[in-house]
């Protein structure tokens, strides 16, 4: 099956600086790679995909590149902001399954 | 267009007990998961169903544990005997039914399980 992995766990960054969270998959079949945000006690929500024919998608600050070679994928948060502050999934999906990275907590400080 | 609903939103049970959760997914989907996540951890893949089906129940527990999507109603997680390592947050999220390539996962609220 398929194995995500997911780094860092945690992260803070000053208020305006960049964040950056990278995932690794291992099935070379994966071909959908969304990216979710779950607020405190919220339900995940999706923040941005990209498909495997395409490497890199950006959405007003928010960016994902994927190196299908290398089979690893990041988000890329710029000018961050307190409320980006949650924690962050990423998942690889073929077909209709979907393997969800172990999360990272974004902390976005003042 | 409603979202995934999940009933209930908290649920207390004692030791030994059964728990219900159920799921109904957005409307014109056909795809429902079910997720388990503990305190500060990740989204745990449980059971992945169709209407009738179950497509991929590895990663539910042999025992306990068992899920149904019938043809009228919502897809119900049972979860038989609790114990206190049941307490989690259970997600149902649904897709639509797609052809090829994959889809958006939207998710519920979650049912929080807290076992005493």
């Amino acid at each position: 099956g398929e194995n995500v992995e997911q780094h860092p766990s945690t992260l803070s960054v000053q208020e305006g600086d960049s964040a950056v969270i990278k995932c690794t998959y291992s099935d070379s079949a994966s071909n959908y790679f969304p990216w979710y945000k779950q607020e405190l006690g919220k339900r995940p929500q999706l923040i941005i995909d990209i498909r495997s024919n395409v490497g890199e998608k950006k959405d007003q600050r928010i960016a994902v590149t994927l190196n299908k070679t290398a089979k690893h994928f990041s988000l890329h948060i710029t000018e961050t902001q307190p409320e980006d502050s949650a924690v962050y999934f990423c998942a690889a999906s073929k077909g209709n399954q979907f393997y969800f990275g172990t999360g990272t907590s974004l902390t976005v400080i003042p | 267009n409603a979202g995934v609903m999940q009933n209930p939103r908290h649920l207390v049970r004692r030791r030994g007990q059964e728990a219900r959760l159920r799921c109904s997914p957005m409307k014109g989907h056909s795809h429902v998961y079910w997720y388990r996540q503990l305190p500060e951890e990740g989204l745990k893949f449980m059971v992945y169903l169709q209407k009738e089906n179950i497509i991929d129940e590895s990663g539910m527990p042999k025992e306990r544990f068992s899920a149904e999507f019938p043809k009228e109603g919502p897809s119900i997680l049972r979860i038989q005997q609790v114990v206190r390592g049941d307490s989690a947050a259970y997600f149902c999220a649904s897709s639509p039914r797609r052809q090829s390539n994959t889809g958006e996962l939207f998710f519920g609220e979650g049912s929080r399980l807290t076992v005493l």
